[in-house]
């Protein structure tokens, strides 16, 4: 079975600090994905990456970076989070994108008071 | 751009059948579909690649007109376990970026 774990399921930070999410897919897919989930907008791709130390920015990438220094590996950073920030985030993996299937991780709930 | 999902939501009894579309603006190469149980992870349903392919999960099918740029899923028959959000997600002839709808949020009663 695929496994994709994400670092915590529930996060609370304030304004203004740096915040790490964590992805770790245990397939050895090539590809990992990071979308944020607000309700009535679905998933929304922030960025994915392709292969290690390659990143392309999806949908709505600003205010946040990424990092992928190992294949099963792949971090979001929100460097100085903002309230409108508080959001469900999803970590995905798949063997080749776009034509195969992802595979999600349970979700982070950030909450940035 | 996202694709539009419609309706937003739906209400059914155990055994009838519903239809959930997804339509695009831009012309496309695939679309998947995606199912999600309240507090859990996205689940695959299926992809339909270009060709008008019909596919099937259990007694959940769905069709793709790539003309049209649409895509249909079909609940047949529907059972308490379909009840979540269905997602569809698209992908442009021209890019690598797959893009969800907002989803449709779906609960069958008994």
């Amino acid at each position: 079975d695929v496994k994709v774990t994400q670092s915590s399921r529930y996060l609370v930070k304030r304004t203004g600090e740096k915040v790490f999410l964590e992805c770790v897919q245990d397939m050895d897919h090539e590809n990992m994905f990071w979308y944020r989930q607000d309700p009535g907008l679905g998933l929304r791709l922030i960025y994915f990456s392709y292969d290690v130390k390659m990143k392309e920015k999806g949908d709505i990438p600003e205010g946040y970076s990424v990092s992928r220094e190992k294949k099963e590996r792949f971090s979001l950073i929100l460097e100085s989070a903002s309230t409108n920030q508080t959001s469900m985030y999803l970590c995905a993996s798949s063997f080749v994108a776009p034509a195969h299937e992802q595979y999600f991780g349970p979700g982070t709930r950030l909450t940035v008071t | 751009q996202q694709p539009v999902q419609s309706p937003q939501a739906v209400i059914l009894r155990e055994g009838e059948d519903a239809v959930i579309n997804c339509s695009s603006s831009k012309a496309l190469y695939s679309v998947h579909w995606y199912r999600q149980k309240h507090g859990e992870a996205p689940v695959f349903l299926m992809i339909l690649l270009k060709g008008g392919e019909q596919k099937g999960h259990d007694k959940i099918s769905a069709s793709f007109n790539e003309k049209k740029q649409q895509s249909s899923l079909y609940l047949t028959a529907s059972q308490l376990s379909y009840s979540g959000t269905y997602f569809c997600g698209t992908v442009p002839a021209a890019g690598n970026k797959l893009t969800f709808g907002g989803g449709t949020r779906v609960l069958v009663k008994p």
